[in-house]
């Protein structure tokens, strides 16, 4: 079965940029099936979706980031990514990467596979 | 964006009992919506896809309903592994939005 792991720093200085990869075991991202997803939550907060890819590289954002955020994919490595610059202290928060199934016949999936979470704290 | 508010925020209960979740969207939704438990440091986990289909593996207490704006998470009968956090998540649109969840804790 599929299983996705984040990897990455678990401390970033303020103004800096975070790069999290999340590597994908047990499937391949090279398919049509699925959206690669980064969603995070801030400690005793909600869940915050903050954007995913599809196979072809074509990415959508959550507008209150999306200046500051990128997604790639790299299906050669069977991975993807997640670049957010300009932190301040408002980005600590466990990140998860996520799979999206796509909608089949009208139905949205949900999403089914989560990895464990990478926390990340934004201090000098 | 598509806002979805969730009541209550929490609510206390005992095991047996029947708990019932809101979740409810700011523009119509048909039927893309999921619901997650997730918890204490775990990630969530996917209960029901598509409003009211129960996800593989999950046990038929948990059940889902409802369509256009408003939907309910029911649990018929509380049992000790589920007092934990819930969140709705709809699939309308991008971007994808989440509820801010209801934590079940013990009367």
């Amino acid at each position: 079965q599929v299983q996705l792991q984040e990897s990455g720093p678990g401390l970033v200085k303020p103004s800096e940029t975070l790069s999290l990869t999340c590597i994908v075991s047990g499937g391949s991202v090279n398919t049509g099936s699925y959206y690669w997803s980064w969603i995070r939550q801030p400690p005793g907060k909600a869940l915050e979706w903050i954007g995913c890819i599809y196979y072809t590289g074509s990415a959508d954002y959550n507008p209150s980031l999306k200046s500051r955020v990128t997604i790639s994919i790299d299906t050669s490595k069977n991975q993807f990514s997640l670049k957010l610059n300009s932190l301040t202290a408002a980005d600590t928060a466990v990140y998860y990467c996520a799979r999206e199934r796509t909608m089949l016949r009208g139905v949205f999936y949900g999403v089914d596979v989560w990895g464990q979470g990478t926390t990340v704290t934004v201090s000098s | 964006d598509i806002q979805l508010t969730q009541s209550p925020s929490s609510v206390s209960a005992s095991v047996g009992d029947r708990v019932t979740i809101t979740c409810r969207a700011s523009q119509g939704i048909r039927t893309y919506l999921g619901w997650y438990q997730q918890k204490p440091g775990k990630a969530p986990k996917l209960l029901i896809y598509g409003a009211s289909s129960l996800q593989s593996g999950v046990p038929s207490r948990f059940s889902g309903s409802g369509s256009g704006t408003d939907f309910t998470l029911t649990i018929s009968s509380l049992q000790p592994e589920d007092f934990a956090t819930y969140y709705c998540q709809q699939g309308n649109s991008f971007p994808r939005t989440f509820g801010g969840g209801t934590k079940v804790d013990f009367k």
